[in-house]
């Protein structure tokens, strides 16, 4: 079975620290998205990493997969409040349907001044 | 351009009976998935339609049915609810069954009473 496991699921950080959430994956997968969530929101796409050494960056947020580990990263750099939320990773299975996706817990992050 | 949109925004059943949720893919896409997200947990993958077929379902019961629509709208359907069905459910769509990107809707918040 699919299981992907994020840590932390909580994390409170100040304001212009650096911060990493990781995320296991239990099997193998060609792919893995990275998702955010505000309070009462629906889910809002940061990144899909689809190859090993895969990293994509957008403003303050960093995303890196190495499929060998089964691991990802999403780094955040001098957060702000704005990055307040939850972020989800999921992942897709080998062979599966690709509509399929199986989510970690989530961490909920929250920024303070 | 319309994103994926969701029917009703908010609903309170009692237990015992019976809901349809309703979605809207993004234009020109023919997958719509379904997934029930509980509260303080990741979301969970129920259904996969393509073409009008059911193309994966998740580890949910029978109560739980959904169809496509020729226009590519689906439905979800729950009999005999639960407590437990309390939930956000997020309809997603995207272009193929294998999908590069999946774009969610902004949920219908069900509770059960």
């Amino acid at each position: 079975e699919l299981k992907v496991e994020q840590n932390p699921l909580f994390l409170s950080m100040q304001e212009g620290k650096n911060y990493t959430i990781y995320c296991n994956y239990s099997t193998t997968s060609d792919r893995l998205y990275w998702y955010r969530q505000d309070p009462g929101k629906s889910l809002e796409s940061l990144f899909v990493l689809l190859s090993n050494g895969a990293v994509k960056q957008e403003g303050r947020l960093m995303a890196s997969l190495d499929t060998k580990a089964r691991l990802s990263t999403l780094h955040i750099t001098a957060a702000v409040h704005d990055l307040s939320a939850t972020y989800f990773c999921a992942v897709v299975r080998d062979g599966g349907s690709q509509g399929n996706l199986i989510f970690g817990k989530g961490t909920k992050l929250s920024v303070k001044p | 351009d319309a994103g994926v949109t969701q029917s009703p925004t908010h609903l309170i059943k009692t237990r015992g009976q019976h809901v349809t949720l309703r979605c809207s893919p993004i234009s020109g896409h023919k997958s719509v998935s379904w997934y029930q997200q509980v509260l303080g947990q990741g979301p969970q993958f129920i259904f996969q339609y393509y073409e009008k077929e059911e193309r994966g379902r998740g580890n949910f019961p029978d109560r739980f049915s959904a169809r496509q629509f020729p226009n590519y709208s689906s439905e979800l359907n729950v009999n005999a609810l639960l407590l437990g069905d309390s939930a956000l459910y997020l309809c997603a769509s995207s272009f193929g069954v294998r999908v590069y990107e999946q774009y969610f809707g902004p949920g219908t918040r069900l509770t059960v009473t």
